[in-house]
């Protein structure tokens, strides 16, 4: 049971330029959220995908898109990176409504040049 | 929307000591509160959460009170071991919140030998 995963680990990225970050979860869960964390802020929600087919704006949603791909993976995209977008990012699931504990990946480092 | 302030944004504690952490949110409604442990270069991870028919939760050396009519809860670490040393982050969410937690900035735990 690997839990949460997230790919890339790393990665640098140009203004301007377009990339994807993958989330899988293996739990079964219906809802998944994607996070970005930075210094003394907190993690504050990107986008949420309450079940397989829905999403929905978190609280700061612009200059992302999310796909929810089926049950199990949850994607985030950057059409046209900027260096506020330089941050950890990080994937959570959970078994909502039934369950509300999120389960977190490891998590997305992205450096916005 | 909810709002989750929490204090102190550092805390350092001898080792044996005890640790308080204490959160505010601004929603009456909300009725369930997490608290997340996160170790370096790691997603955060539960380890306790509270509801709010309950006025405290213990296990081990970690617990959680909460006091519905000040609206504020707070996570209290006894006899603190190195391992302790991570951040902490309270959260919180309600009925209508469709699984989406609304996080403290988080504390910053420093167990001194």
């Amino acid at each position: 049971n690997a839990g949460v995963t997230q790919t890339p680990k790393f990665q640098v990225l140009k203004t301007g330029q377009s990339m994807t970050l993958q989330c899988a979860q293996d739990m079964n869960h219906n809802s998944m959220y994607w996070y970005r964390q930075d210094p003394g802020m907190g993690l504050r929600l990107i986008y949420y995908s309450a079940s397989e087919g829905t999403t929905d704006k978190g609280e700061v949603p612009n200059g992302y898109n999310v796909s929810r791909l089926n049950k199990r993976e949850f994607s985030l995209r950057l059409e046209s990176a900027a260096p506020s977008q330089t941050s950890v990012y990080f994937c959570a699931s959970s078994d909502w409504p039934l369950q509300e504990t999120q389960y977190f990946g490891p998590g997305t480092r992205l450096l916005v040049l | 929307g909810e709002n989750v302030e929490q204090h102190p944004s550092t805390l350092s504690v001898q080792e044996g000591d005890s640790a308080v952490i204490k959160c505010t949110y601004s929603d009456s409604a909300s009725n369930y509160f997490p608290w997340y442990k996160q170790e370096l270069g790691k997603g955060p991870q539960l380890i306790i959460d509270i509801r709010s028919n309950v006025g405290e939760k213990k296990d081990q050396r970690i617990a959680v009170t909460l006091n519905k009519t000040a609206k504020h809860f707070s996570l209290h670490i006894t006899e603190t071991q190195p391992e302790d040393s991570a951040v902490y982050f309270c959260a919180a969410s309600g009925p209508d919140s469709w699984g989406k937690l609304q996080f403290g900035a988080g504390t910053q735990v420093v167990v001194t030998p």
